[in-house]
């Protein structure tokens, strides 16, 4: 079935330092992509997302492309903050199932003054 | 904006026991939820979708008499796990699909663990 793979954390940045959290993905048909944001006691955030290969979802100041000759999603920011501090998670969804959402494992992102 | 809560976020429960968790749409009508569960340092899991007024479909694998889940309005859905063991300590998380049908809010996440 259809599976997303990131990087394993926690990711350990000092401010206005460069983020890339990799992300790829095993799907059968066309995906759309998405980048998932957990600040501490919150909920999950829809961060950026992709809908088809090539287009570049961004929000904040992060980016990700939709990458479909390397089935990847990395998320980039340039210069990171301390409030960026969070967990990010890579995510899917296609119409073959649903529009269901297949979640990766998340990674941590700590990020000091 | 639109805002999905939980409760509670942290359950400590005696194994044998039964534990509720409920997952509220605070102002927006949700006709569909959906309930995860995560391991340390593994994906989000989908348990089960749940539809206002109807039974919930659960995924492969997971237990539907173990993990009762009731929507019963369009602003409530509630999980509960019956006769809890250690291994359904985890995090649970809900979600729901606001109003406009495309976009998909999550609560906070709860914790529970089983002593």
């Amino acid at each position: 079935g259809d599976s997303v793979t990131q990087m394993e954390g926690p990711v350990t940045l000092s401010e206005e330092a460069f983020l890339t959290i990799n992300c790829t993905y095993t799907a059968t048909g066309y995906p759309s992509l998405f980048w998932y944001v957990q600040y501490p006691g919150e909920g999950l955030q829809l961060l950026l997302k992709a809908t088809k290969a090539d287009d570049k979802g961004s929000n904040k100041g992060f980016e990700a492309t939709y990458r479909k000759e390397t089935t990847s999603f990395h998320l980039e920011k340039g210069s990171v903050q301390v409030s960026d501090s969070a967990v990010y998670f890579c995510a899917l969804s296609a119409r073959e199932y649903g529009n269901k959402l297949v979640f990766g494992a998340g990674t941590i992102l700590r990020v000091k003054s | 904006g639109a805002v999905v809560s939980q409760h509670p976020s942290w359950v400590i429960c005696k194994s044998g026991t039964s534990v509720k968790i409920e997952c509220r749409s605070l102002d927006f009508q949700a006709t569909t939820m959906f309930w995860y569960r995560q391991f340390p340092k593994q994906s989000l899991m989908l348990m089960a979708t749940s539809n206002e007024g109807s039974k919930a479909t659960y995924e492969q694998g997971v237990e539907k008499d173990k993990f009762l889940i009731n929507h019963a309005s369009l602003t409530l859905s509630t999980l509960t796990v019956t006769s809890a063991h250690p291994e359904d300590s985890s995090f649970y998380i809900c979600s729901a699909r606001g109003g406009n049908g495309n976009t998909i809010y999550f609560g906070e996440g709860s914790w529970l663990t089983v002593v």
